[in-house]
């Protein structure tokens, strides 16, 4: 089974709108961590913000924000005030408790327009 | 700030010969991780070190080795090469004591091209 299900393969924003990345994620263990991060088309992978699954606030910082619902197991990255520097891949990816590795999803490819 | 240095960024190979892609974690992490990202495709993680020792393995083909040497940079070792490994390979570090947070600050990335 998929850890980690982004079902969004595209998504189209306008420029100064909010949108949400989908992700939901599968997993058995009480203490993981949930990461969300950019890769522009130059390549490389930008973190933008992580999720503890004891946090009991959903993570913020500056434009994007997580919508965290445990018992949903979803983990939705929402970005504010899109901009056309936004537009990327992004991965939805999750640690689970004492493994090192992170496991990514398919990714959501975000086109912001003017 | 520092960042993880891959070297080289780009590497051409013709099928059947070796490469050596390098990694240079951030100073004062001690964890360095490798994934695979074929085009298209997400990140695959390969293997992971801690403190020089192999901590993980996940899907790392035999024909490829890895190691971490003692000022904490690592290796990675690709032979017989295949066309299906040409990919962006990432290496990624970590630095001790982050718990669950754990977040993996990732280089830039090696493209290897197999013809």
């Amino acid at each position: 089974a998929q850890k980690i299900t982004q079902t969004q393969p595209g998504m189209f924003v306008q420029e100064k709108e909010a949108v949400t990345l989908d992700c939901t994620y599968d997993t058995s263990d009480q203490s993981y961590g949930l990461f969300w991060y950019k890769q522009p088309s130059s390549g490389e992978m930008i973190f933008l913000i992580y999720q503890g699954s004891y946090d009991e606030q959903n993570a913020t910082e500056g434009r994007y924000s997580l919508n965290f619902q445990k018992a949903r197991k979803s983990a939705n990255l929402v970005i504010s005030a899109s901009q056309l520097g936004d537009s990327a891949m992004y991965f939805c990816a999750m640690r689970e408790g004492g493994q090192e590795k992170l496991v990514f999803g398919t990714g959501t490819r975000l086109l912001v327009s003017p | 700030a520092a960042g993880v240095i891959q070297s080289p960024r780009h590497l051409i190979k013709e099928k059947r010969e070796t490469a050596t892609l390098k990694c240079y974690p951030i100073p004062r992490h001690d964890t360095v991780y490798w994934y695979q990202q074929g085009p298209g495709q997400d990140p695959q993680f390969l293997i992971s070190f801690y403190e020089k020792m192999q901590s993980d393995k996940g899907s790392i083909p035999d024909r490829f080795s890895a190691q971490q040497f003692s000022d904490y940079h690592s290796e990675l070792n690709m032979s017989s090469l295949e066309l299906g490994d040409s990919a962006l390979y990432f290496c990624a570090s970590s630095p001790i004591g982050q718990g669950d947070y754990n977040e993996q600050f990732f280089g830039p990335g090696t493209r290897l091209t197999v013809l």
